[in-house]
């Protein structure tokens, strides 16, 4: 069983500070993606990284896969009330059929 | 936004009683997954299916199962509801096996 681990699990910040998630494992994934959930909702694609070494930006947020395609990382510059939410990252393995995700960093940006 | 719908987007039911979850998407894609998200544990897959008629047990499958009759449709039953399967359930669709997840918004269920 392919297992991710985020951290921190939560994380409580002021407006225009910046911010790093990160999400590893000891297995290789084909690829991984970074989700965004919002209370009552259900989880949204932010994105998808498939190369080691790939480094991908969405306006304020920088997301990179680690060379070994075991890790990722989230970067939030000046985060704002809008960013708060649960992130979530989910990998891709062999088969692909199935996406394992991780716990979640339950992030809150007070004003 | 994908088109999936889930329901009912909430129950209550108790303990013992079969409960039908039902996950219905308008986009043709081929793969449909059932996933249960709880506090400590995140997103857990239950079972997927990989076309009509064609479904596989996830990582949290007791207790659960699951049919495809249509492209359309995936439904999940809880043939004898427990309290420890109160939880928040999301159906998620996906075109091909390396695109993404779309979800739907959940359903809370709660077993008394």
């Amino acid at each position: 069983t392919q297992l991710l681990e985020q951290s921190p699990q939560f994380l409580s910040i002021q407006e225009g500070e910046n911010l790093t998630v990160y999400c590893n494992s000891s297995s290789v994934f084909s690829s991984l993606q970074w989700y965004r959930q919002e209370p009552g909702e259900g989880p949204v694609l932010l994105v998808t990284v498939v190369t080691g070494g790939e480094v991908k930006k969405l306006k304020r947020l920088t997301f990179q896969f680690g060379d070994a395609r075991k890790d990722s990382s989230l970067h939030i510059t000046a985060a704002q009330p809008g960013d708060t939410g649960l992130y979530l990252c989910a990998g891709g393995g062999g088969s692909n059929y199935k996406l394992t995700f991780g716990k979640g960093t339950l992030l809150t940006v007070n004003p | 936004d994908a088109g999936i719908t889930q329901s009912p987007r909430h129950k209550v039911t108790e303990t013992g009683t079969p409960v039908t979850l039902r996950c219905h998407q308008t986009e043709n894609h081929r793969y449909m997954y059932w996933y249960r998200q709880d506090p400590g544990h995140g997103l857990r897959l239950i079972h997927y299916s990989y076309g009509v008629k064609d479904t596989d047990k996830g990582e949290v499958s007791d207790g659960y199962s699951v049919s495809r009759s249509k492209t359309e449709d995936f439904l999940l039953t809880l043939e004898s509801a427990t309290s420890s399967q109160t939880s928040v359930y999301f159906c998620a669709i996906r075109g091909s096996y390396n695109s993404p997840l779309h979800f739907g918004n959940g359903t809370r269920l709660t077993v008394t």
